[in-house]
């Protein structure tokens, strides 16, 4: 399975951007780069997916390199709710698509 | 429309029974995923059902087993529980998961303990 790199733990202010990174060197050309986030206390959420090109919707935008070895997740104005545990997950066919969660970046939010 | 539900919530068991577990999709979704969470492994994938078929499956012993019915509704059942079988179990459903974009809409999860 394709693996990520992300860092342990990041801390914002309240109403700053957030850029989440994640490494995937070894990334391949039909892998999908999702990202979801686990609440305090609550089953995971998605929050955004792509392929190639960078990726906006109403929680977030991805921004994706160009070799596609490495992505970040950007909160445009991180609030305290967006306090969470982020995780980056490559999708193959090789893995029948699963969503296999790595350590994650724990996000602390402070006002 | 109603989201992915899971029961019971709660469960306390002791070493050597065994548990099912319970979860509804959303209404319309065909695959259902169930993980498992612990502390030290953090989320763990242990198997997807599509359309009543195990279409996919993690590296768990075979005492971590699973079905899915005809309306969608899975479970999940351990056998021999041991104490490190104690973990929030989730569930996540969607459409179908074959091509890679489906989102997975998870569950609250049940709280399993083993004493």
């Amino acid at each position: 399975d394709a693996k990520t790199t992300q860092p342990n733990s990041m801390e914002s202010n309240e109403e700053e951007p957030v850029h989440l990174p994640c490494n995937h060197s070894t990334i391949s050309g039909t892998d999908y780069i999702h990202w979801y986030r686990q609440l305090p206390s609550q089953g995971p959420e998605y929050v955004i997916h792509g392929l190639t090109s960078n990726v906006n919707n109403r929680m977030a935008s991805l921004a994706i390199a160009e070799d596609r070895k490495s992505s970040t997740l950007i909160l445009h104005r991180a609030t305290l709710r967006d306090a969470a545990v982020y995780y980056c997950i490559l999708r193959d066919s090789n893995s029948g698509y699963a969503l296999n969660f790595g350590k994650g970046t724990s996000l602390l939010v402070t006002p | 429309k109603a989201g992915v539900t899971q029961t019971p919530r709660y469960l306390i068991k002791t070493r050597g029974q065994q548990v099912t577990l319970s979860c509804s999709p959303i209404s319309g979704h065909r695959s259902v995923s169930w993980y498992q969470q612990t502390p030290g492994q953090g989320l763990q994938f242990l198997f997807e059902y599509f359309s009543e078929t195990q279409r996919n499956k993690g590296n768990f012993p075979g005492r971590f087993s699973g079905r899915q019915f005809s309306n969608s509704r899975s479970e999940m059942n351990v056998s021999t529980l041991e104490l490190g079988d104690s973990a929030l179990y989730l569930c996540a459903s969607s459409h179908s998961g074959t091509s890679g974009l489906d989102e997975q809409f998870f569950g609250p999860g049940t709280r399993l303990t083993v004493l």
